[in-house]
């Protein structure tokens, strides 16, 4: 596509509920990421897909976090039991390549997906 | 624990003016920065990259890099009521690295 697409845009949820939230990278870029946002703070790194494989994982705050990326394409960032904390905006970026210093390294971001645990 | 240190502002600046955002960064092996715009409740948009010390100029925008000071700026000239945002700063270490560390960001307000 021509952007990084996300879905939901909006996510309501009651605590312990699990929750899925969608990535459609750009077409042809083989890194993909996901941040979170909390208010008033900068994004904050979860996970790092190179292709299928999740290649850095170290973000992820516990085990109730997980992603998926099994095509190469599409990811999708799983939670399960969800608490109040986990409430944030969840960010999906895309890159061409990774790793180096130049411009097919730079992330371009989704809409992101906003979680609400009540 | 890699740091990168924005001044949350608010930063105001009356319309035509310079606004000048400043970055500091813990890491010293880092190789690539960036300065992101983002407007209230939608996601982070590039607006300038940085990997060499000196400066960079793109239109209204440039950013400045000392690495030996650990110090990446922005600075925007003329500035206008549509570049009210919040800029955010982020640095990723080594060539072989991938994983972006974002300042907390600040907010910029240009007064018309």
């Amino acid at each position: 596509g021509a952007g990084v697409s996300q879905t939901p845009s909006n996510k309501v949820t009651e605590k312990g509920k699990y929750v899925e939230l969608r990535c459609d990278p750009i077409s042809g870029h083989t890194a993909l990421y996901w941040y979170r946002q909390s208010l008033g703070q900068g994004p904050e790194f979860l996970i790092y897909f190179q292709g299928t494989g999740a290649a850095d994982d170290s973000g992820l705050p516990n085990d109730r976090f997980f992603a998926v990326r099994p095509e190469g394409s599409v990811s999708t960032l799983k939670i399960q039991r969800t608490e109040r904390g986990d409430s944030a905006v969840y960010l999906c970026a895309s890159s061409l390549t990774a790793g180096s210093n130049s411009g097919a390294n730079v992330l371009t971001f989704g809409a992101g997906s906003r979680l609400t645990v009540l | 624990q890699k740091e990168v240190e924005q001044n949350s502002g608010p930063l105001s600046v009356p319309e035509g003016a310079i606004a000048s955002l400043n970055c500091t960064y813990s890491d010293r092996v880092s190789q690539s920065f960036f300065w992101y715009r983002q407007y209230s409740g939608k996601s982070p948009e590039l607006i300038m990259s940085i990997y060499s010390n000196g400066d960079k100029e793109d239109g209204r925008f440039t950013a400045q890099l000392n690495k030996a000071s650990q110090y990446v700026s922005l600075l925007i000239r003329d500035s206008q009521p549509s570049d009210s945002a919040t800029y955010l700063c982020a640095v990723k270490s080594g060539a072989g690295s991938y994983q972006l560390t974002f300042g907390k960001g600040t907010k910029l307000s240009v007064i018309p």
